[in-house]
């Protein structure tokens, strides 16, 4: 069974610092990828996802992240925190032929005024 | 308009009372999903509806019972209901009907809280 270990279960940056927040995946195959934010009291919205075009993924807000499968990585990066960016981040990846989503155990994104 | 919609978003109740959960989706998407999200924010697969018809059914206790009256609709009724199902309850679609790697779109969530 595909799975997804996000290391780190609270992260704290500053205010215009780099954001990194860490992914590794288990899979025989190459996976499909997504990182996903949620926002207090709300849904899941996704950033991006990895779907073996490129590997280095461009997402919405200016998050990306790099797909390295000699690391099983797909961590997600952004240069400068933004306040707005405090929030709940899951990284998941999907089944082959049910699109069933494993997700992570989740990264809680605090930034430091 | 909003894509998922899911009601009612709280649902305060006490142990051994039956709800229901309803979700509707405006995407045209061919599946739907429930997820339950629990106090340390773990999610977790509940069901997958494609098309109307059950394609995913994890390990949930039968007092759970998804209705997919057509596919732009899934509901969740539960049956007496017990102190460990408090939890938000998400809806999601995505494009389905075999085209992998689809994103999923997500309802705001439905916070049951059992008394």
């Amino acid at each position: 069974a595909q799975s997804v270990t996000q290391l780190g279960s609270h992260v704290s940056v500053s205010e215009g610092a780099l954001v990194l927040l860490r992914c590794n995946y288990s899979s025989s195959v190459p996976p499909y990828l997504f990182w996903y934010v949620q926002y207090p009291n709300q849904g899941l919205q996704l950033l991006l996802k990895y779907t073996s075009a490129a590997t280095l993924v461009k997402g919405i807000n200016g998050f990306e992240a790099e797909f390295k499968k000699s690391e099983t990585s797909f961590h997600l990066t952004k240069p400068s925190a933004h306040m707005s960016d405090a929030a709940e981040y899951f990284c998941a990846v999907s089944d082959f032929g049910n699109e069933k989503l494993t997700f992570g155990t989740g990264t809680r994104l605090t930034i430091i005024p | 308009d909003t894509a998922v919609s899911q009601t009612p978003k709280y649902l305060v109740t006490q142990m051994g009372n039956d709800k229901s959960i309803k979700c509707e989706q405006n995407l045209g998407h061919d599946t739907m999903y429930w997820y339950k999200q629990d106090s340390k924010k773990f999610l977790k697969i509940m069901f997958s509806y494609n098309n109307k018809e059950l394609i995913i059914n994890e390990t949930v206790p039968n007092r759970f019972s998804p209705k997919s009256p057509d596919k732009a609709h899934l509901n969740l009724h539960i049956n007496s209901l017990e102190l460990g199902d408090s939890a938000v309850y998400f809806c999601a679609s995505s494009q389905g009907t075999g085209r992998v790697g689809q994103p999923q779109h997500f309802g705001d969530g439905t916070r049951l809280s059992i008394l």
